[in-house]
Protein backbone atom coordinates (compact mmCIF):
# COMPACT_ATOMS: atom_id res chain seq x y z
CA UNK A 1 0.00 0.00 0.00
CA UNK A 2 0.88 4.28 -0.27
CA UNK A 3 1.14 3.94 3.62
CA UNK A 4 1.76 2.08 7.03
CA UNK A 5 -1.98 1.29 7.82
CA UNK A 6 -3.13 0.63 11.06
CA UNK A 7 -6.74 -1.31 12.32
CA UNK A 8 -9.20 -0.43 14.02
CA UNK A 9 -8.52 3.38 14.38
CA UNK A 10 -10.35 3.47 17.71
CA UNK A 11 -10.68 0.63 20.11
CA UNK A 12 -12.64 0.88 23.27
CA UNK A 13 -12.57 -2.22 25.47
CA UNK A 14 -13.11 -3.65 28.81
CA UNK A 15 -10.71 -4.19 31.87
CA UNK A 16 -9.54 -7.60 31.20
CA UNK A 17 -10.32 -8.50 27.91
CA UNK A 18 -8.27 -9.42 25.32
CA UNK A 19 -7.30 -7.08 22.38
CA UNK A 20 -5.55 -7.04 18.87
CA UNK A 21 -4.13 -4.13 16.75
CA UNK A 22 -3.17 -4.95 13.62
CA UNK A 23 -0.65 -3.27 10.77
CA UNK A 24 0.10 -3.38 7.78
CA UNK A 25 3.34 -1.99 6.36
CA UNK A 26 5.08 -0.36 3.39
CA UNK A 27 4.98 -3.22 0.49
CA UNK A 28 8.82 -4.31 0.85
CA UNK A 29 9.49 -2.70 4.20
CA UNK A 30 11.69 -5.47 6.10
CA UNK A 31 12.13 -3.64 9.39
CA UNK A 32 8.81 -3.04 11.07
CA UNK A 33 7.90 -0.85 15.08
CA UNK A 34 5.26 -1.08 17.37
CA UNK A 35 5.63 1.98 20.12
CA UNK A 36 2.96 3.45 22.85
CA UNK A 37 2.02 6.86 22.95
CA UNK A 38 0.77 8.41 25.90
CA UNK A 39 -0.85 12.24 26.61
CA UNK A 40 2.36 14.09 26.54
CA UNK A 41 5.14 11.79 25.85
CA UNK A 42 6.94 10.80 23.05
CA UNK A 43 6.31 7.21 21.44
CA UNK A 44 7.45 4.65 23.50
CA UNK A 45 9.60 1.83 22.04
CA UNK A 46 7.67 -1.90 22.52
CA UNK A 47 8.71 -4.41 20.01
CA UNK A 48 10.91 -4.12 16.23
CA UNK A 49 10.39 -6.88 14.01
CA UNK A 50 13.34 -7.42 11.29
CA UNK A 51 11.52 -9.97 8.68
CA UNK A 52 9.27 -12.59 10.95
CA UNK A 53 11.37 -12.10 13.74
CA UNK A 54 11.41 -10.03 17.03
CA UNK A 55 15.07 -8.55 16.68
CA UNK A 56 14.61 -6.84 19.77
CA UNK A 57 11.25 -7.17 22.05
CA UNK A 58 13.16 -5.22 25.25
CA UNK A 59 10.15 -2.60 25.33
CA UNK A 60 7.14 -4.79 26.08
CA UNK A 61 6.25 -3.82 29.21
CA UNK A 62 5.11 -7.37 30.88
CA UNK A 63 4.14 -10.85 29.37
CA UNK A 64 0.28 -9.19 28.58
CA UNK A 65 1.87 -7.81 25.81
CA UNK A 66 2.77 -9.92 22.30
CA UNK A 67 3.48 -9.41 18.75
CA UNK A 68 3.60 -11.64 15.87
CA UNK A 69 4.39 -10.86 12.09
CA UNK A 70 4.21 -14.64 10.99
CA UNK A 71 5.10 -14.05 6.78
CA UNK A 72 7.48 -10.69 7.35
CA UNK A 73 4.41 -8.14 6.42
CA UNK A 74 1.23 -7.87 7.96
CA UNK A 75 2.17 -7.58 12.16
CA UNK A 76 -0.59 -8.02 14.92
CA UNK A 77 0.08 -6.54 19.13
CA UNK A 78 -1.91 -8.45 21.23
CA UNK A 79 -2.83 -7.57 24.45
CA UNK A 80 -3.76 -10.24 27.53
CA UNK A 81 -5.83 -9.22 30.03
CA UNK A 82 -6.40 -5.36 29.44
CA UNK A 83 -5.38 -2.94 32.21
CA UNK A 84 -6.88 0.85 32.30
CA UNK A 85 -3.09 1.35 32.13
CA UNK A 86 -2.72 0.19 28.98
CA UNK A 87 -4.78 3.09 27.31
CA UNK A 88 -2.83 4.82 25.15
CA UNK A 89 -2.15 5.69 21.41
CA UNK A 90 -0.29 2.21 19.79
CA UNK A 91 2.06 3.84 16.55
CA UNK A 92 3.13 0.98 14.38
CA UNK A 93 6.41 2.33 12.06
CA UNK A 94 8.10 0.53 8.82
CA UNK A 95 11.19 1.07 7.28
CA UNK A 96 13.26 -0.49 4.47
CA UNK A 97 16.44 -1.06 6.97
CA UNK A 98 16.80 -0.81 10.88
CA UNK A 99 17.46 1.91 12.76
CA UNK A 100 16.85 4.64 9.78
CA UNK A 101 14.06 6.84 8.24
CA UNK A 102 10.93 4.76 9.80
CA UNK A 103 6.96 5.83 8.27
CA UNK A 104 4.45 5.87 10.44
CA UNK A 105 0.49 4.86 10.88
CA UNK A 106 -1.82 6.95 11.78
CA UNK A 107 -2.34 4.61 15.04
CA UNK A 108 -4.49 2.59 16.86
CA UNK A 109 -6.21 4.90 19.86
CA UNK A 110 -6.59 1.97 22.51
CA UNK A 111 -9.24 3.06 25.92
CA UNK A 112 -9.60 0.45 28.57
CA UNK A 113 -13.03 1.64 30.50
CA UNK B 1 15.78 6.87 32.09
CA UNK B 2 15.06 9.19 29.12
CA UNK B 3 18.65 8.44 26.65
CA UNK B 4 17.17 11.38 24.76
CA UNK B 5 15.52 14.54 26.06
CA UNK B 6 13.82 17.54 24.63
CA UNK B 7 14.23 20.03 27.64
CA UNK B 8 11.23 22.26 25.99
CA UNK B 9 7.72 21.05 26.02
CA UNK B 10 6.80 24.32 24.22
CA UNK B 11 8.02 26.91 22.03
CA UNK B 12 6.16 29.75 20.59
CA UNK B 13 8.05 31.75 17.55
CA UNK B 14 6.70 34.49 15.78
CA UNK B 15 5.91 33.90 11.90
CA UNK B 16 8.83 34.32 9.88
CA UNK B 17 11.12 33.71 12.28
CA UNK B 18 14.00 31.14 13.06
CA UNK B 19 12.61 28.39 15.43
CA UNK B 20 15.48 26.24 17.09
CA UNK B 21 14.66 22.85 18.66
CA UNK B 22 17.00 21.42 21.09
CA UNK B 23 17.74 17.49 21.69
CA UNK B 24 20.17 16.13 24.28
CA UNK B 25 21.08 12.53 24.26
CA UNK B 26 23.03 10.47 26.62
CA UNK B 27 23.45 7.26 24.96
CA UNK B 28 27.18 7.39 23.28
CA UNK B 29 26.31 4.60 20.71
CA UNK B 30 23.57 6.70 19.23
CA UNK B 31 25.19 7.34 15.44
CA UNK B 32 21.93 8.35 13.86
CA UNK B 33 19.17 11.15 14.60
CA UNK B 34 15.91 11.84 13.15
CA UNK B 35 13.32 14.50 13.88
CA UNK B 36 9.76 13.58 13.04
CA UNK B 37 6.87 16.21 13.63
CA UNK B 38 3.62 15.52 14.47
CA UNK B 39 -0.08 16.30 14.38
CA UNK B 40 -2.81 16.02 16.58
CA UNK B 41 -4.39 12.53 15.49
CA UNK B 42 -1.62 11.50 12.92
CA UNK B 43 1.36 9.49 13.68
CA UNK B 44 4.49 10.89 13.35
CA UNK B 45 6.10 12.18 9.64
CA UNK B 46 9.70 11.92 9.09
CA UNK B 47 11.65 15.04 8.44
CA UNK B 48 14.68 15.32 8.19
CA UNK B 49 17.90 12.97 9.61
CA UNK B 50 21.81 13.28 10.55
CA UNK B 51 24.58 10.65 10.77
CA UNK B 52 27.25 11.18 13.68
CA UNK B 53 29.70 11.81 11.17
CA UNK B 54 28.31 14.82 9.68
CA UNK B 55 27.15 18.13 11.44
CA UNK B 56 25.08 19.87 9.13
CA UNK B 57 22.09 18.25 7.00
CA UNK B 58 19.70 20.50 5.41
CA UNK B 59 16.92 20.20 3.72
CA UNK B 60 14.81 23.26 1.96
CA UNK B 61 13.97 25.27 5.47
CA UNK B 62 14.85 22.61 7.80
CA UNK B 63 18.43 22.12 9.19
CA UNK B 64 19.81 20.10 11.90
CA UNK B 65 23.04 20.42 13.58
CA UNK B 66 25.25 17.78 15.10
CA UNK B 67 28.06 20.48 16.01
CA UNK B 68 28.26 19.71 19.76
CA UNK B 69 28.90 16.71 21.96
CA UNK B 70 25.54 15.21 22.42
CA UNK B 71 23.58 17.65 21.28
CA UNK B 72 20.94 18.33 18.47
CA UNK B 73 19.52 21.18 17.31
CA UNK B 74 16.62 21.49 14.28
CA UNK B 75 16.03 25.05 12.85
CA UNK B 76 13.15 26.26 10.94
CA UNK B 77 13.53 28.75 8.38
CA UNK B 78 11.57 31.09 7.75
CA UNK B 79 8.88 29.71 10.77
CA UNK B 80 5.22 29.07 8.95
CA UNK B 81 2.13 28.50 10.38
CA UNK B 82 1.96 25.21 9.28
CA UNK B 83 4.60 24.37 11.43
CA UNK B 84 2.73 24.78 14.11
CA UNK B 85 2.92 20.54 15.17
CA UNK B 86 4.91 18.75 18.05
CA UNK B 87 8.45 17.90 17.12
CA UNK B 88 9.94 14.74 18.19
CA UNK B 89 14.04 14.05 18.20
CA UNK B 90 15.00 10.20 18.18
CA UNK B 91 18.06 8.61 17.89
CA UNK B 92 19.48 5.38 16.72
CA UNK B 93 22.60 3.08 17.31
CA UNK B 94 22.59 1.83 13.59
CA UNK B 95 26.78 1.14 13.43
CA UNK B 96 26.01 -1.96 15.54
CA UNK B 97 22.70 -2.95 14.40
CA UNK B 98 20.95 -1.95 17.36
CA UNK B 99 18.26 -0.41 15.12
CA UNK B 100 15.27 0.36 17.59
CA UNK B 101 14.73 4.29 17.27
CA UNK B 102 14.15 6.04 20.73
CA UNK B 103 12.47 8.97 20.93
CA UNK B 104 12.27 12.20 23.23
CA UNK B 105 8.99 13.53 24.57
CA UNK B 106 9.15 16.28 22.43
CA UNK B 107 8.51 19.84 21.85
CA UNK B 108 5.40 21.75 20.82
CA UNK B 109 6.41 24.38 18.18
CA UNK B 110 3.53 27.58 18.08
CA UNK B 111 4.36 30.23 15.33
CA UNK B 112 2.40 32.94 16.03
CA UNK B 113 1.14 35.58 13.23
Amino acid sequence: GAGVSQTPSNKVTEKGKYVELRCDPISGHTALYWYRQSLGQGPEFLIYFQGTGAADDSGLPNDRFFAVRPEGSVSTLKIQRTERGDSAVYLCASSTTGGTEAFFGQGTRLTVV
Amino acid sequence: DQQVKQNSPSLSVQEGRISILNCDYTNSMFDYFLWYKKYPAEGPTFLISISSIKDKNEDGRFTVLNKSAKHLSLHIVPSQPGDSAVYFCAASDEKWRDDKIIFGKGTRLHILP
